[in-house]
């Protein structure tokens, strides 16, 4: 399964943009890139995934590489509710029935 | 339209014993997925059913087990509890298998004493 590599930790200040980097070198044609959050004390949730092209949800955006090698999961206006651990994770559809979820990022939000 | 739910939330055990814990997915999604959060090992899958049938495994010993009822209810039972146990136990559903959207429930903290 590629994998993906990403920053331990990071920290923002509240009310500011966060860029998450994700890189992924090994990914292959038909991985999809999806980011998924888990803030303290609760399970994960589904933030947005793409292929190809840049996403925006009500959430985030999701900027892609030209290569696809790397990606970025971008927080508008961060607030302390954004202070979680972020995974970025590649899937294949109809094929891959598990997520492979690695150490992630943990994001701090400064107030 | 109501979340994914486990119980219980919290559970304390000792060694050797077993424990069932419940999942109740989305209405409507068929797939239910069971995950193990611990601090050294991070978010590892366990099993995936779709459909009343297993479809996927990870690489957990036998004392793992699980099964889903019609509803698409699921259950996992955990038998001979050790130390090593102790974690917290994420049910996730989903419309599709492969790929589809995982929705995580809060999970279950078990404690092995």
């Amino acid at each position: 399964d590629a994998k993906t590599t990403q920053p331990n930790s990071m920290e923002s200040n509240e009310e500011e943009p966060v860029h998450l980097p994700c890189n992924h070198s090994t990914i292959s044609g038909t991985d999809y890139i999806h980011w998924y959050r888990q803030l303290p004390s609760q399970g994960p949730e589904y933030v947005i995934h793409g292929l190809t092209s840049n996403v925006n949800n009500r959430m985030a955006s999701l900027a892609i590489a030209e290569d696809r090698k790397s990606s970025t999961l971008i927080l508008h206006r961060a607030t302390l509710r954004d202070a979680a651990v972020y995974y970025c994770i590649l899937r294949v559809p109809i094929r891959d029935d598990k997520i492979i979820f690695g150490k992630g990022t943990r994001l701090h939000i400064l107030p | 339209k109501a979340g994914v739910t486990q119980t219980p939330r919290y559970l304390i055990k000792t060694r050797g014993q077993q424990v069932t814990l419940s999942c109740s997915p989305i209405s409507g999604h068929r797939s239910v997925s069971w995950y193990q959060q611990t601090p050294g090992q991070g978010l590892q899958f366990l099993f995936e059913y779709f459909s009343e049938t297993q479809r996927n495994k990870g690489n957990f010993p036998g004392r793992f087990s699980g099964r889903q009822f019609s509803n698409s209810r699921s259950e996992m039972n955990v038998s001979t509890l050790e130390l090593g146990d102790s974690a917290l136990y994420l049910c996730a559903s989903s419309y599709l298998v492969g790929g589809d959207t995982q929705y995580f429930g809060p999970g279950t903290r078990l404690t092995v004493l």
